[in-house]
């Protein structure tokens, strides 16, 4: 099966500072979500942005989506070092089947 | 009250020997799924189940068998085990899109 590409593959950088995190896809999708997991523990929900919208904000999160270039970035302001955790992204075509990427990890230095 | 759970969190077991992992969810979910992650944190679904039918069932080992007693169980039972089933194994359920996660099992084939 395919799988959405996410970059960088670790990211490490000054609490307060901006995180931006890439993910790309190969197919047509239903929606596009982001999900985080901290380390040795299960994934969380962050946010869905549908294939008919373009930017989605949930609090520090903002996301993008670009479906003519097939990508999206997922944006958190102001980090904090409890964003320290692996990023994924996951696509839905909408058949019960969420593609997911290899993640992007994230290291907030305080 | 855990949403998503499942048993047990940590499992070291021999090669050629059969186990079992539990997941149970209280949220009312129809859809249930489990997944595989490897080492390098790539998540691939292995089953998916709605309304205790079977919908996806990627090109996984026939080792490996869902068994879904009621709607609101998915258990995940493998046979034979080998080192490379090594991994950590989630279970999921979904509702209008989001996916809610379980802990994971950490799976060592010794």
């Amino acid at each position: 099966s395919q799988q959405g590409e996410e970059d960088p593959q670790a990211l490490s950088i000054q609490e307060g500072e901006n995180a931006t995190m890439n993910c790309s896809y190969k197919t047509s999708i239903n929606n596009l979500q982001w999900y985080r997991q901290n380390s040795g523990r299960g994934l969380v929900h962050l946010i869905l942005i549908r294939s008919n919208e373009r930017e989605k904000h949930s609090g520090r999160l903002r996301v993008t989506l670009d479906t003519s270039k097939k990508s999206s970035s997922l944006l958190i302001t102001a980090s904090r070092a409890a964003d320290t955790a692996s990023y994924f992204c996951a696509t839905d075509k909408g058949n019960y089947q969420l593609i997911w990427g290899a993640g992007t990890k994230l290291i907030i230095k305080p | 009250d855990t949403a998503v759970s499942q048993t047990p969190k940590y499992l070291v077991t021999q090669m050629g020997n059969d186990k079992s992992i539990k997941c149970e969810q209280n949220l009312g979910h129809d859809t249930m799924y489990w997944y595989k992650q490897d080492s390098k944190k790539f998540l691939k679904i292995m089953f998916s189940y709605n309304n205790k039918e079977l919908i996806i069932n990627e090109t996984v080992p026939n080792r490996f068998s869902p068994k879904s007693p009621d709607k609101a169980h998915l258990n995940l039972h493998i046979n034979s085990l080998e080192l490379g089933d090594s991994a950590v194994y989630f279970c999921a359920s979904s509702f209008l899109d989001e996916a809610f996660f379980g802990q994971g099992t950490r799976l060592t084939v010794v």
